[in-house]
């Protein structure tokens, strides 16, 4: 089945230090991926895009790497804020049955930056 | 400035009844898109539109319907509501081509 997959469980940082989450899928072949926030109680809001011959993508503090053999994206905040404290959700273009594309996202992995 | 606004931002209704949720967005973009936001189930689309008259299903399209008479708004309409649809509910749009989504700020829907 498809799946993609972001860890459940928070990830608390104390501030200066590098966050990474990680976002693996199974069964998909995106052309591109992408990295959203989401603050609480509010949308998300779109970060980064990463096609498939990308192998990196910077902005800012900000990187992704996407490794479509692995079928993994690395996202990382170096010198992490407290500003930086919200839930950061990956999300993949997939072709529906429409013969058009969607995004499909992951569930998102909540990050913690401690002062 | 242009954006993208959902309305109401809360509503409770009871089970049976008939809802609308709003969304305008004035950025003129072809795509609009409307998901559930659920614990443990992250974002899944219910409903997308690529232009004017134009609709399609997402993953959990059953209980719910659009229609896109215009560039600027796509309703969601809950037929019966069920409190299996208490969620929040987001809007987004993007322009025809690109990828990137613009997300509403979300209304948060109690079924009673």
């Amino acid at each position: 089945s498809q799946k993609i997959e972001q860890n459940s469980e928070a990830l608390n940082i104390q501030e200066g230090k590098t966050a990474t989450l990680t976002c693996n899928y199974t069964n998909y072949s995106p052309a591109y991926l992408q990295w959203y926030r989401q603050d609480p109680g509010r949308g998300p809001v779109f970060l980064l895009l990463i096609r498939e011959n990308e192998k990196e993508k910077r902005k800012e503090r900000l990187k992704v790497t996407f490794d479509t053999t692995l079928k993994q994206s690395l996202f990382h905040i170096t010198a992490s804020q407290p500003a930086d404290s919200a839930t950061y959700l990956c999300a993949l273009d997939i072709l529906t049955i429409y013969g058009n594309n969607r995004l499909a996202f992951g569930k998102g992995n909540q990050v913690v930056v401690i002062p | 400035d242009a954006e993208i606004t959902q309305s109401p931002r809360h509503k409770i209704t009871e089970t049976g009844r008939q809802v609308t949720l709003a969304c305008h967005q004035t950025w003129n973009h072809n795509n609009m898109f409307w998901y559930r936001q659920d614990l443990g189930h992250g974002l899944r689309l219910i409903h997308y539109s690529y232009g004017v008259h134009d609709t399609n299903k997402g993953e959990v399209s059953d209980g719910y319907s659009v229609s896109r008479s215009n560039t600027e708004d796509l309703p969601l309409t809950l037929e019966s509501a069920a409190s299996s649809q208490t969620s929040v509910y987001f809007c987004a749009s993007s322009l025809l081509g690109t990828d990137t989504q613009y997300f509403g700020p979300g209304t948060r829907l109690t079924v009673l």
